[in-house]
């Protein structure tokens, strides 16, 4: 099946640091990945749409500026926490799209737990 | 606009007892439906989905759900609930494919009794 990975698994930096976090189709190619933030005892909540070649898509109220997204190849797109604070410590999840015939479907990563000390 | 809430953020039943985790959708066009299982401290597992075709569904471990338009709901179970089977349990909906935008619940988190 279709395999999705993230690293690191986990991070704890200091305020103010940026922290880069990878996301890896393993074995497929995916020209959307998405990534989602999850809060303790919460639901996913979609931060954007990478699409390999072009700018991220971002939801409504997350900083583009803040949240850096690259998708520079169709196996891997990094997110880059800038300047982070406290409140962005969070579990950051990532998705890859594989495309079929009957219904695309997402696979998501083991996620990312990031402590901003 | 699209959105899910599942009734029940923890659910609790015994070992061997039937599981039944409440789903209820809205959304303006014909939604494509999933649920999703996460384990601690873990990434999402796809349980199953419902695309078009048969209204029951069934997914890995047991599970299986059915759609029923006429309640907009999507309701999962499992007639006998395994230690394993604790975990935390998100009910999404999509349009047209999963190329678009998922849409999750506010998740829940199921319980076994032993």
């Amino acid at each position: 099946g279709a395999v999705v990975s993230q690293h690191p698994s986990w991070v704890i930096c200091k305020s103010g640091t940026s922290v880069k976090i990878e996301c890896r189709s393993l074995d497929f190619q995916a020209t959307t990945m998405f990534w989602y933030r999850q809060f303790p005892k919460q639901s996913l909540m979609l931060m954007a749409t990478s699409n390999e070649g072009s700018k991220a898509t971002y939801e409504q109220g997350v900083e583009k500026d803040k949240f850096l997204i690259n998708h520079a190849s169709l196996t891997l797109s990094t997110l880059t926490v800038t300047s982070a604070h406290p409140e962005d410590s969070s579990f950051y999840i990532c998705s890859a799209r594989v495309e079929k015939k009957q219904a695309d479907t997402q696979y998501f990563g083991p996620g990312t737990r990031l402590t901003v000390l | 606009a699209q959105s899910v809430t599942q009734l029940g953020s923890h659910v609790s039943v015994s070992e061997g007892a039937l599981v039944l985790l409440r789903c209820n959708y809205s959304s303006s066009v014909p939604p494509y439906l999933f649920w999703y299982v996460q384990y601690p401290n873990q990434g999402l597992q796809l349980l199953l989905k419902y695309t078009t075709g048969a209204t029951l569904v069934k997914g890995i471990n047991g599970f299986e759900a059915e759609f029923k338009k006429s309640e907009t709901s999507f309701h999962l179970t499992k007639p006998s609930a395994h230690m394993s089977d604790a975990a935390e349990y998100f009910c999404a909906v999509t349009l047209y494919s999963s190329a678009s935008k998922i849409i999750f619940g506010s998740g829940t988190r199921l319980s076994i009794r032993p």
